[in-house]
C-alpha cells in the first residue's frame, strides 16, 4: 500500500516564525502535491512537483514556497505565518505511469494554528 | 476559471438505504472523475474513478454515473451504512496536465442508525 506521511498531525506557531511542513512518501512517485483545506472551500493546490527539483505554482501559492530535493520527501514553508495561514494541510502523491489512473494519495493532514 | 461543484452540501440518510452524491462539473475537456471519502481527521482516501468514455462503473457498493451532456456526476452508495459517514469529494483531471486535480468542496453525509 502506498504510504504518505506528515512530519505533525497538529502544529502550533506564532505570527512571523518560519514553519516547515515535511510530507514522505514511499511509493517512488513522481508527483507530489500540497494542498490547504478550509470550510466550505474544500482542497485548494498551493504547489506541486513533477520531479525533483521542479515544482510548479498551483492556485493560492502567495505566502507559501516549496522545496524538493529528494523524490520521497516534499516540504511546504511558510516563510513568515500569518493567521490567514491557519489551515489543515494535505499532502498526496500520484505516479503517472500507473495506467490511466491519476488518483492521488493522501497523507493524514497537519492542521496548523498560527496564532 | 472552470471548477467543479456540488448540488448538495449536507445529505442525511437512514442505515440501509442507498445514496446518492451529485457533482456539476464545467470544464468539458475533462477526460478523468474520481470520487473521494474523507472521514473526520484523516486525508481523503480513493473510493472510485471513471473516465469520459465510459458512462458507468461499479465497485463494491459504489456505483459512479457519469453524464456528458450535462456534465454531471454522480455517486452511489447501496445499503449505506453507518461507516459510510464522511466527506465526500469529487474531483476531475481538465486534461490540460497529466497529473493535477481540481476538486469539489464536497458534500458532508450523515448515515442515522
Amino acid at each position: 500500500d502506498v504510504k504518505v506521511t506528515q512530519s505533525s498531525r497538529y502544529l502550533v506557531k506564532r505570527t512571523g516564525e518560519k514553519v516547515f511542513l515535511e510530507c514522505v512518501q514511499d511509493m517512488d512517485h513522481e508527483n507530489m502535491f500540497w494542498y490547504r483545506q478550509d470550510p466550505g472551500l474544500g482542497l485548494r493546490l498551493i504547489y506541486f512537483s513533477y520531479d525533483v527539483k521542479m515544482k510548479e505554482k498551483g492556485d493560492i501559492p502567495e505566502g507559501y514556497s516549496v522545496s524538493r530535493e529528494k523524490k520521497e520527501r516534499f516540504s511546504l514553508i511558510l516563510e513568515s505565518a500569518s493567521t490567514n495561514q491557519t489551515s489543515m494541510y494535505l499532502c498526496a502523491s500520484s505516479s503517472p505511469g500507473q495506467g490511466s489512473s491519476y488518483e492521488q494519495y493522501f497523507g493524514p493532514g497537519t492542521r496548523l494554528t498560527v496564532t | 476559471g472552470e471548477s467543479v461543484g456540488l448540488h448538495l452540501p449536507t445529505l442525511s440518510v437512514q442505515e440501509g438505504d442507498n445514496s446518492i452524491i451529485n457533482c456539476a462539473y464545467s470544464n468539458s475537456a475533462s477526460d478523468y472523475f474520481i470520487w473521494y471519502k474523507q472521514e473526520s481527521g484523516k486525508g481523503p482516501q480513493f473510493i472510485i474513478d471513471i473516465r469520459s468514455n465510459m458512462d458507468k462503473r461499479q465497485g463494491q457498493r459504489v456505483t459512479v454515473l457519469l453524464n456528458k451532456t450535462v456534465k454531471h456526476l454522480s455517486l452511489q452508495i447501496a445499503a449505506t451504512q453507518p461507516g459510510d459517514s464522511a466527506v465526500y469529494f469529487c474531483a476531475e483531471n481538465s486534461g490540460g496536465s497529466n497529473y493535477k486535480l481540481t476538486f469539489g468542496k464536497g458534500t458532508l453525509l450523515t448515515v442515522n442508525p
